[in-house]
C-alpha cells in the first residue's frame, strides 16, 4: 500500500541554519504531496503542496519539489527562525480510485530551533 | 472566518461511557474525515464521508461510528470507549475527495479513557 517515510527527529538547529527534512513515498497512482505543520498545542496547518511531478511548493520561506524519479518531496528552508519550531508531517493522497481522499502521513519530524 | 471546529477540545471519560465528539465546517465542503494521532504512528484515518449520507471506513475504524446527516457536521461517536482509544483526534474537510484538494484540519480533541 501507499506509504510515506520521513526522517526521524528530533532535529535541533540554531537560528539562521539551513533546514532539510527528507521525505520519500511509495504510491500506486499519481499522488499529490503535502507538508503539514503542527505548532505546539495546535492542529495541523497546510504548509505547502505539489500536485504533479516537478512542481515546487513554497510558503513562508519553505520549499519542496516533487521528484517523481526519486519519489521524494524534501522540505527545505534557507534560514530557520525560533518560530519555526514545530512538528512537520509529510503526506500524500493517491490519485487512484481506492484512495478516497485518505491522507497518508509520515510519522512526523520535530524541529527545535535555538536562539 | 473559514474554519473547522471541534468540541470538546479535551475530554476525560471512563471505559464504556458513550461519547460524541462534534465536528463542524463552514466552507460548504463535500468531503469530511476523522483522523487519530498517536506518538510514533503519525495520523491515521478513522472514517470519511464523500457527501451527505455517504460514509465509509478508513484505516482504523474499529470502535467508532460516524454520521453525516448535514453537509456541515460530521460527529464521531464512541459507543463504548476503551483505554486504547486514548488519543488526539482531528476532523478535516475539503472541497472534494480528489487528490489535489487541500484538507483543512480542526484544532483537535484530546481524549483520555480511564
Amino acid at each position: 500500500g501507499d506509504s510515506v517515510t520521513q526522517m526521524e527527529g528530533p532535529v535541533t538547529l540554531s537560528e539562521e541554519a539551513f533546514l532539510t527534512i527528507n521525505c520519500t513515498y511509495t504510491a500506486t497512482g499519481y499522488p499529490s504531496l503535502f507538508w503539514y505543520v503542527q505548532y505546539p498545542g495546535e492542529g495541523l496547518q497546510l504548509l505547502l503542496k505539489a500536485t504533479k511531478a516537478d512542481d515546487k511548493g513554497s510558503n513562508k520561506g519553505f520549499e519542496a519539489t516533487y521528484r517523481k524519479e526519486t519519489t521524494s518531496f524534501h522540505l527545505e528552508k534557507g534560514s530557520v527562525q525560533v518560530s519555526d519550531s514545530a512538528v512537520y508531517f509529510c503526506a500524500l493522497i493517491d490519485s487512484y480510485g481506492g484512495s478516497q481522499g485518505n491522507l497518508i502521513f509520515g510519522k512526523g519530524t520535530k524541529l527545535s530551533v535555538k536562539p | 472566518e473559514a474554519q473547522v471546529t471541534q468540541n470538546p477540545r479535551y475530554l476525560i471519560t471512563v471505559t464504556g461511557k458513550k461519547l460524541t465528539v462534534t465536528c463542524s465546517q463552514n466552507m460548504n465542503h463535500e468531503y469530511m474525515s476523522w483522523y487519530r494521532q498517536d506518538p510514533g504512528l503519525g495520523l491515521r484515518q478513522i472514517y470519511y464521508s464523500m457527501n451527505v449520507e455517504v460514509t465509509d471506513k478508513g484505516d482504523v475504524p474499529e470502535g467508532y461510528k460516524v454520521s453525516r446527516k448535514e453537509k456541515r457536521n460530521f460527529p464521531l461517536i464512541l459507543e463504548s470507549p476503551s483505554p486504547n482509544q486514548t488519543s488526539l483526534y482531528f476532523c478535516a474537510s475539503s472541497i472534494t475527495y480528489r487528490a489535489q484538494e487541500t484538507q483543512y484540519f480542526g484544532p483537535g480533541t484530546r481524549l483520555l479513557v480511564l
